[in-house]
C-alpha cells in the first residue's frame, strides 16, 4: 500500500516555463513533507519542506503548497532551467513514536523531470 | 564539512554470501538511517539510530538483515545469506537529531547479488 504516491513517472517542461511536480497522500498521521532532488548515481539531496500546520513555503525558484484536506502537495519550480532535469521525490514524516508509521520518511515512487532548451 | 559518506560504492556477490555496507555520517549528526531503493521505486525506510541504539528497526525485510552503530558514529549494514532479489541501491541519511526532519542522503551502494 503507496502512502505516498506520485501518479506521473515523468514530466517535460520547456525551459524558462513553470513545472510543476505533484505528491498524493494516505496518511492522515504525516505532519511534515519534504520534497528531494536526484541526479543519477547521487544520494538524493534536500530541496525543500514544509510542515503541515502551513500551507506555503517558498525558497527562490521552488514553492511547495500543501492542501491537507486533499491530501496533495505540489512544487512548483520557477522558472525551470536545465540544471533542474533530474528526478524528484515527495517524502512524508509521521510524529516520532506516533505510530503513524516507521519512523523513517516514507518515499514515493519519483517523478523524472526533462526540461527541454 | 564532508557530508555522508557509504562504502563500497559498488558491491558485487554471489547468492548466499555475506556483505557489509558502511556509511559514515555527517560529523555530530545523532540520528542515522538506511534505506533501500530498488529500481523504479522510491527509497525504502529499514532501519534507524539515534545514537548507539536502534531507535526503530520495522522496515527491515527479514532476519538476514542486520545493522550496527557501536559508538555512535559509523554504521554497518549487515546481510547474511544474500538472494538476488536484495539487490538494490542501499542510501544512509543523517539528520543532526531525531527531532530534524531534514536528512542528507550519501551517494549509496550499489548491491548486486548474481
Amino acid at each position: 500500500d503507496q502512502q505516498v504516491k506520485q501518479n506521473s513517472p515523468s514530466l517535460s517542461v520547456q525551459e524558462g516555463r513553470i513545472s510543476i511536480l505533484n505528491c498524493d497522500y494516505t496518511n492522515s498521521m504525516f505532519d511534515y513533507f519534504l520534497w528531494y532532488k536526484k541526479y543519477p548515481a547521487e544520494g538524493p539531496t534536500f530541496l525543500i519542506s514544509i510542515s503541515s500546520i502551513k500551507d506555503k513555503n517558498e525558497d527562490g525558484r521552488f514553492t511547495v503548497f500543501l492542501n491537507k484536506s486533499a491530501k496533495h502537495l505540489s512544487l512548483h519550480i520557477v522558472p525551470s532551467q536545465p540544471g533542474d532535469s533530474a528526478v524528484y521525490f515527495c517524502a512524508a514524516r509521521a510524529p516520532m513514536y506516533s505510530g503513524g508509521g516507521a519512523d523513517g520518511l516514507t518515499f514515493g515512487k519519483g517523478t523524472h523531470l526533462i526540461i527541454q532548451p | 564539512g564532508a557530508g555522508v559518506s557509504q562504502t563500497p560504492s559498488n558491491k558485487v556477490t554471489e547468492k548466499g554470501k555475506y556483505v557489509e555496507l558502511r556509511c559514515d555520517p555527517i560529523s555530530g549528526h545523532t540520528a542515522l538511517y538506511w534505506y533501500r531503493q530498488s529500481l523504479g521505486q522510491g527509497p525504502e525506510f529499514l532501519i534507524y539510530f539515534q545514537g548507539t541504539g536502534a531507535a526503530d528497526d520495522s522496515g527491515l525485510p527479514n532476519d538476514r538483515f542486520f545493522a550496527v552503530r557501536p559508538e555512535g558514529s559509523v554504521s554497518t549494514l549487515k546481510i547474511q545469506r544474500t538472494e538476488r532479489g536484495d539487490s538494490a541501491m542501499y542510501l544512509c541519511a543523517s539528520s543532526l537529531s531525531l527531532a530534524d526532519n531534514e536528512q542528507f542522503f550519501g551517494p549509496g551502494t550499489r548491491l548486486t547479488v548474481l
